[in-house]
């Protein structure tokens, strides 16, 4: 029963360089979402997802982009890394808003960059 | 921004002491969930209570939902040393899915 997989769960990044971070749920739920946690900060949605081919903005998407190109994955990439873009990062995936039902989360990748 | 601010961000008690946690939002909302996160680990779900509903409980959890406060509060009895953990409130619109979380409350439960 695997839910929801983030990977990897650690990665060091130098500015400038691009990297993924892969998301993946077993569960056939709808909706999917990135959200990053800083100290303080609590957990903000960076984009989101509601179905297949369907993605939009959150509240700080600028320096990623997504796809979803099936219901499974959902990746997160991120195009030129800057040290700001440190972070612990956060996939989650629910039904439908329409039902509200209750979020789904990853682990986490903790992100460095330097 | 934040839609939900939780209320006190630091609260430390003893363990079989109930634990009160509290979360305030600023607009109209179709749900509010409370969250948990043990230190280095994902969110896991605790309780939803949707906009119609005043009171939910589950467990040794209560919470408690005043629309027209716009605030919310958790209740965790008999508190545990497993307890030990950040908590979360998030609010759902209904509209597109979106959760807006604050930015949580550290618990600790000393045995």
């Amino acid at each position: 029963n695997a839910g929801v997989t983030q990977t990897p769960k650690f990665q060091v990044l130098k500015t400038g360089q691009s990297m993924t971070l892969q998301c993946a749920q077993d569960m056939n739920h709808e909706y999917m979402s990135w959200y990053r946690q800083d100290p303080g900060m609590g957990l903000r949605l960076i984009h989101y997802s509601v179905g297949a081919g369907i993605t939009d903005q959150g509240e700080v998407p600028n320096g990623y982009n997504v796809s979803r190109s099936t219901t499974e994955d959902f990746p997160l990439r991120l195009l030129s890394a800057a040290p700001s873009q440190t972070s612990v990062y956060f996939c989650a995936s629910s039904y439908s808003g329409v039902r509200n039902t209750e979020a789904f989360f990853g682990q986490g990748t903790r992100l460095t960059v330097v | 921004s934040q839609q939900g601010e939780e209320d006190p961000q630091a609260l430390s008690i003893q363990e079989g002491e109930n634990a009160t946690m509290n979360c305030s939002y600023k607009t109209s909302i179709n749900n509010l969930q409370w969250y948990r996160q043990n230190s280095g680990r994902g969110l896991v779900h605790l309780i939803l209570i949707r906009s119609n509903e005043r009171e939910k409980h589950s467990g040794r959890l209560r919470v408690t939902l005043d629309t027209s406060k716009k605030s919310s509060s958790l209740l965790i009895t008999a508190s545990r040393a497993a307890d030990t953990a950040s908590y979360f409130c998030a609010t759902g619109d209904g509209a597109n899915s979106k959760l807006t979380f604050g930015k949580g409350i550290t618990l600790s439960v000393r045995p």
